[in-house]
């Protein structure tokens, strides 16, 4: 069964810092990835997301992820960091089938002015 | 939030009673999921539908019921209501093309006493 990892629970930047979250996936084909925001008190609001092709994808918000296959990775990036970008951040990836997403457990992103 | 609306928004119960939560979508989406969100969890599967009268469970179904005989609606029930149900549940939708991305309602919050 296929699984995401974030290894950070909680991130903490400055604003205008530059911004990388991690995610690390198991699964054994090519995957399909996704990366969603949730602001407090709100629901998942996708971000970008990886099916096949360019390893760099490009999402909203001034966000962009790379996949590498090699590290099982898909972390997410971001050059500056604003303070509206504080929220939790979460990676997944969907099942061969392709009716189940699989969520790593969020990290939290806290930005200091 | 992609014209999903789940209520009620905010529930408070007591142990051993039934709770039903409504997710009602106007997207005419074939796919149809029920969340719940634990803190260190991410979000986790509990149901889903592929169609009219059409369900699964996903990972976390002990305890839980749905149904759906309407496209438009999937309801989430707690037979009967634990402590360890207390959690934020999100509807999600889907039409299954291009990878299946998934859009996300606002949540429910239940508090089970």
């Amino acid at each position: 069964a296929q699984s995401v990892t974030q290894p950070d629970i909680h991130i903490t930047v400055s604003e205008g810092a530059s911004l990388e979250l991690r995610c690390n996936y198991s699964y054994g084909a090519t995957p399909y990835l996704f990366w969603y925001v949730q602001s407090p008190g709100q629901g998942l609001q996708l971000l970008l997301k990886y099916f096949s092709g360019d390893t760099l994808v490009q999402g909203i918000k001034g966000f962009e992820a790379e996949f590498k296959r090699s590290q099982s990775s898909f972390n997410l990036r971001k050059p500056s960091v604003h303070w509206s970008d504080a929220a939790e951040y979460f990676c997944a990836v969907l099942n061969n089938a392709g009716n189940m997403l699989t969520f790593g457990g969020g990290t939290r992103l806290m930005v200091k002015p | 939030d992609a014209g999903i609306t789940q209520s009620p928004r905010h529930k408070v119960t007591e142990t051993g009673t039934p709770v039903t939560l409504r997710c009602h979508q106007t997207e005419n989406h074939r796919y149809m999921y029920w969340y719940r969100q634990d803190p260190g969890h991410g979000l986790r599967l509990i149901h889903y539908s592929y169609g009219v009268k059409d369900t699964d469970k996903g990972e976390v179904s002990d305890g839980y019921s749905v149904s759906r005989s309407k496209t438009e609606d999937f309801l989430l029930t707690l037979e009967s209501a634990t402590s360890s149900q207390t959690s934020v549940y999100f509807c999600a939708i889907s039409d299954g093309a291009g990878g299946n991305i998934q859009y996300f309602g606002a949540g429910t919050r239940l508090s089970v006493l």
